[in-house]
C-alpha cells in the first residue's frame, strides 16, 4: 500500500517570502511522485515529478521540491512567493501498479 | 490539440437518476482515469483504463461504471444517483499506464438533490 500526508491543509505567505508545502509519503515500491497545483475552477496542471533521477527537482514557475528517502518526505518550496501563486497543491506517488494516489491538498494563501 | 475535454460542465441530477459524464482525449493516451474531488479529501480514483478495452477499479468504483471501446473516449456513467456522488469529477490521461504526468480536464461539477 501507498500513501501520502499533506501536513497542513493551509498556509499563508506573504508576497516575496518563501513558500514550503510538506508531503510525506509511504510506500514498498520505489516511488514516483508529483506535484500538481489546481487554480479556483481548474483542472490540475502538473509542477513537476521525482521518477528516480537526480533528489532535486525543478519545476515550472520556480517551484523545486527535494527527495529525501530517509525521511520519506517530497516537500515543495518555492524561494518568493507571487500572488499568482495563490492556489491549491497537491502531492501525489504512484508506484508498483496503475494508480495515482492523491493528497488531501494545501491551499496557499499570498498576501500583498 | 484540444486536450482533454470533460462535459457537461455543471449537472444537477435528482437522486435515482441515471447519467454519463463524457471525456475525452486528442493526444493518443494509454491511460484514462476518473476521480472526484470532495473538500479536504484530494482527489479519489474511480475507475481506470490502461488502453482500449481494458478497465480497471480504484478506490471508490462503487455506484460507477466504465467501458473505454476506443482510445479517445472514456464514459463515467452513474447507474443511479445518490447525494452522496454530489461532487466535482475530474478526467485525466497520460501517454502511458506507467510513471507519466497526468494531464487533466477542466472538471464536471455535479450536485445531485
Amino acid at each position: 500500500a501507498q500513501s501520502v500526508t499533506q501536513l497542513d491543509s493551509h498556509v499563508s505567505v506573504s508576497e516575496g517570502t518563501p513558500v514550503l508545502l510538506r508531503c510525506n509519503y509511504s510506500s514498498s515500491y520505489s516511488p514516483s511522485l508529483f506535484w500538481y497545483v489546481q487554480h479556483p475552477n481548474k483542472g490540475l496542471q502538473l509542477l513537476l515529478k521525482y521518477t528516480s533521477a537526480a533528489t532535486l527537482v525543478k519545476g515550472i514557475n520556480g517551484f523545486e521540491a527535494e527527495f529525501k528517502k530517509s525521511e520519506t518526505s517530497f516537500h515543495l518550496t518555492k524561494p518568493s512567493a507571487h500572488m499568482s501563486d495563490a492556489a491549491e497543491y497537491f502531492c501525489a506517488i504512484k508506484g508498483g501498479g496503475f494508480k495515482t494516489i492523491f493528497g488531501a491538498g494545501t491551499r496557499l494563501f499570498v498576501k500583498a | 490539440n484540444a486536450g482533454v475535454t470533460q462535459t457537461p460542465k455543471f449537472q444537477v441530477l435528482k437522486t435515482g437518476q441515471s447519467m454519463t459524464l463524457q471525456c475525452a482525449q486528442d493526444m493518443n493516451h494509454e491511460y484514462m482515469s476518473w476521480y472526484r474531488q470532495d473538500p479536504g479529501m484530494g482527489l479519489r480514483l474511480i475507475h481506470y483504463s490502461v488502453g482500449a478495452g481494458i478497465t480497471d477499479q480504484g478506490e471508490v468504483p462503487n455506484g460507477y461504471n466504465v467501458s473505454r471501446s476506443t482510445t479517445e473516449d472514456f464514459p463515467l456513467r452513474l447507474l443511479s444517483a445518490a447525494p452522496s456522488q454530489t461532487s466535482v469529477y475530474f478526467c485525466a490521461s497520460s501517454l502511458l499506464a506507467g510513471n507519466d504526468e497526468q494531464f487533466f480536464g477542466p472538471g464536471t461539477r455535479l450536485t445531485v438533490l
